[in-house]
């Protein structure tokens, strides 16, 4: 069973512009979560989908935004980039909304702003 | 609210050396408890959870709702046990997304 995969691996842009992040769960996983993990600072909640809704955010400004398509992928935009949002960012699935699922966590995405 | 805390955000034993990662947590009901190793230059896993009660890599760790903690213990460290470790809860209502800590780094020293 493949795991969870994200694209791209690596992403660089410069500040002010715009970045957009991919997530796509493990198949028959509806809920999909974005963690920021910048250097030294752990897991950053950013946002939590299920079943194409947002369902809840963390403390992000709203330039962090994103959507959960009907095949449960899921994308992650990030406007007007700051050079503070160079970080590691992380999507999770989960099956469904039972918490004694755990989260499957991806390799990340690492952006880079300059 | 839910939150989760672990106090040492870097912890050194010596090989060999028991060791424990700590974690409280506090929230208004029964959660379920996580624990999460990261490894270096490898994905976000989990290590084990409360309910299964087992032992995973020597790991274990036991909930208890009195002091609301879920340390993680191992008798006998192992440099391969170098990582991150976060603890994680979440709740048993629907809307209650998982809660992370800010993580300990284990490094076991030769």
């Amino acid at each position: 069973e493949a795991g969870v995969t994200q694209s791209p691996t690596h992403l660089i842009k410069t500040r002010g512009q715009q970045a957009t992040l991919r997530c796509s769960p493990i198949s028959g996983h509806t809920s999909v979560y974005w963690y920021q993990q910048a250097l030294g600072l752990g897991l950053q909640f950013l946002l939590w989908y299920d079943e194409g809704e947002e369902r809840n955010r963390g403390n992000f400004p709203p330039r962090f935004s994103g959507r959960q398509f009907p095949n449960y992928s899921s994308e992650l935009n990030v406007n007007a980039l700051e050079l503070e949002d160079s970080a590691l960012y992380l999507c999770a699935s989960r099956q469904g909304t039972s918490d004694t699922y755990e989260q499957y966590f991806g390799p990340g995405t690492r952006l880079t702003v300059t | 609210a839910q939150r989760v805390t672990q106090p040492e955000k870097l912890l050194s034993v010596f090989k060999g050396a028991p060791v424990e990662l700590k974690c409280n947590y506090s929230y208004s009901g029964s959660p379920e408890l996580f624990w999460y190793v990261q490894y270096s230059r490898q994905r976000l896993q989990l290590l084990l959870r409360h309910i299964s009660r087992e032992s995973i890599k020597g790991f274990t760790a036991d909930l208890n709702k009195g002091e609301t903690s879920f340390h993680l213990k191992k008798p006998f460290a192992q440099e391969e046990d170098s990582a991150m470790y976060y603890c994680a809860l979440s709740g048993r209502n629907y809307g209650q997304n998982f809660v992370f800590g800010p993580g300990t780094r284990l490094s076991v020293l030769p």
